[in-house]
């Protein structure tokens, strides 16, 4: 049964760099089938989308965090992460990795994701002097 | 703000039929498939719906999604106690260079 689990620090100051890790078991990272994703939510907010990977490295982010996020994956150790400079109050929030299908059709895969299946259970990330 | 509109909430009785609406645009629900989310006070969501209309394995079929152009709806038939949670539809927006958004959220209580 495949499991997420992000780790990082629960306390960031503001203007530094936001660092998590999310340690994927009970299944390959190394698919082309799969994304694999980063999602928060702010105190009493929606979900909000950060950005996914494939396995191959392609990513896509946010618009609104695409100059601030970096996401990469290291399949050697079965993990991805996540990176978010220059944070502020507003990037206080529960993050979650999780992993999305995607859609593939006579060997071709399609960039939009197709659902996030497996959750990990989040990381609280506060961001205060 | 989202570009994905639901009602804030939604109620009803134990055994009843509550519909939960989400409404978009072309460069979203109209052109991609709409996923659902059920998110339990407190856990990580979980994919209720996916492509519309799929129930993933172990989703009970009292859950049922359908899309008709921009706009989407998930309904719970013979509501029960432990459906007591918020809902999120979420999709793939192809505007600027494609970005995945959620709903506003929709809180579902049983009365």
């Amino acid at each position: 049964q495949l499991q997420l689990q992000e780790s990082g620090p629960g306390l960031v100051k503001p203007s530094e760099t936001l660092s998590l890790t999310c340690t994927v078991s009970g299944g390959s990272i190394n698919s082309k089938f799969y994304y694999w994703v980063w999602v928060r939510q702010a105190p009493e907010k929606g979900l909000e989308w950060i950005g996914h990977i494939s396995s191959t490295g392609a990513t896509y982010s946010n618009p609104s965090l695409k100059s601030r996020v970096s996401i990469s994956v290291d399949t050697s150790e079965n993990q991805f992460s996540l990176k978010l400079s220059s944070v502020t109050a507003a990037d206080t929030a529960v993050y979650y990795c999780a992993r999305s299908r995607r859609f593939c059709s006579n060997g071709v895969c399609y960039i939009p994701p197709a659902g996030f299946d497996v959750w990990g259970q989040g990381t609280t990330v506060t961001v205060s002097s | 703000q989202s570009v994905l509109t639901q009602p804030p909430s939604a109620s009803g009785t134990p055994g009843q039929r509550v519909t939960i609406s989400c409404s978009g645009s072309i460069s979203n629900i109209g052109s991609n498939a709409v996923n659902w989310y059920q998110q339990l006070p407190g856990a990580a969501p979980k994919l209720l719906i996916y492509a519309n209309n799929q129930r993933p394995s172990g989703v009970p079929d009292r859950f049922s999604g359908s899309k008709s152009g921009t706009s989407a709806s998930l309904a719970i038939s013979g509501l029960q106690s432990e459906d007591e949670a918020e809902y999120y539809c979420a999709t793939w927006d192809d505007s600027l260079h494609g970005l995945y958004v959620f709903g506003t959220g929709t809180k579902v209580t049983v009365l």
